[in-house]
């Protein structure tokens, strides 16, 4: 099946410092989501990307669409305590009906 | 609003056991997920609805895993009996449409311990 491999695994950040993480995959998808999942809740998607080369912000948060079509990342700027949580990309590939999910980003951030 | 509601919230059973979960998605999706999120991993698709029908439940481990959606709204997911690899967390989702560009609202999960 297809595999994402997202990086870092976890990141320990100083509240006002910028994120980056990434999603590769050896399969292309059609679409790259990102979601945030706090504890004891279910994900909460927070952008999603349909077109290669697409650069989309939400706030503070900026993802983009690989033109390759086999990654994607997310960056955080200024970021603060509450963005603590995991941090999921999941591609979806239309052929296959179905959104693969990376095993997340655990990010902390330290006030 | 209503999210996706999901019960129980928790569940401790021993091996061999049998165990339901149920689910109340979103008032008019038509789409319903359940995923196994086991920890430390994103979650992975078990079976996707389509109102009551299936669309894909190519990764549900038939032997031991069912679910229904009798009536297009609430479902059901059953392990029967239950394996201690079976210890994750169980995430309904819905969504409007089966199209990638329809959003997914998962719900808060029902984590299941398998002794």
């Amino acid at each position: 099946g297809q595999q994402l491999n997202q990086s870092p695994q976890s990141m320990f950040i100083q509240e006002g410092e910028d994120v980056s993480m990434n999603c590769t995959s050896s399969s292309i998808f059609n679409t790259w989501l990102w979601y945030k999942q706090d504890p004891g809740e279910g994900p909460v998607l927070l952008i999603a990307l349909y077109k290669a080369g697409e650069l989309t912000s939400n706030g503070r948060l900026t993802a983009q669409f690989g033109i390759t079509r086999k990654d994607s990342f997310l960056n955080i700027s200024a970021s603060i305590p509450s963005d603590v949580g995991i941090y999921f990309c999941a591609g979806h590939n239309t052929n296959a009906g179905k959104s693969t999910f990376g095993d997340g980003t655990t990010l902390t951030v330290k006030p | 609003e209503a999210g996706v509601a999901q019960s129980p919230r928790y569940k401790i059973i021993e091996k061999r056991q049998s165990v339901a979960f149920w689910c109340n998605p979103i008032s008019g999706h038509a789409t319903l997920y359940w995923y196994q999120q086991i920890l430390g991993q994103g979650p992975k698709l078990l079976i996707q609805f389509q109102n009551n029908g299936v669309v894909d439940d190519s990764q549900l481990p038939k032997d031991r895993f069912s679910a229904e959606r009798l009536k297009g709204v609430d479902s059901t997911l059953k392990i029967q009996p239950a394996k201690l690899e079976d210890s994750a967390v169980y995430l309904c989702a819905s969504s409007l449409e089966a199209a990638p560009d329809s959003e997914q609202f998962f719900g808060p999960g029902t984590r299941l311990t398998v002794l």
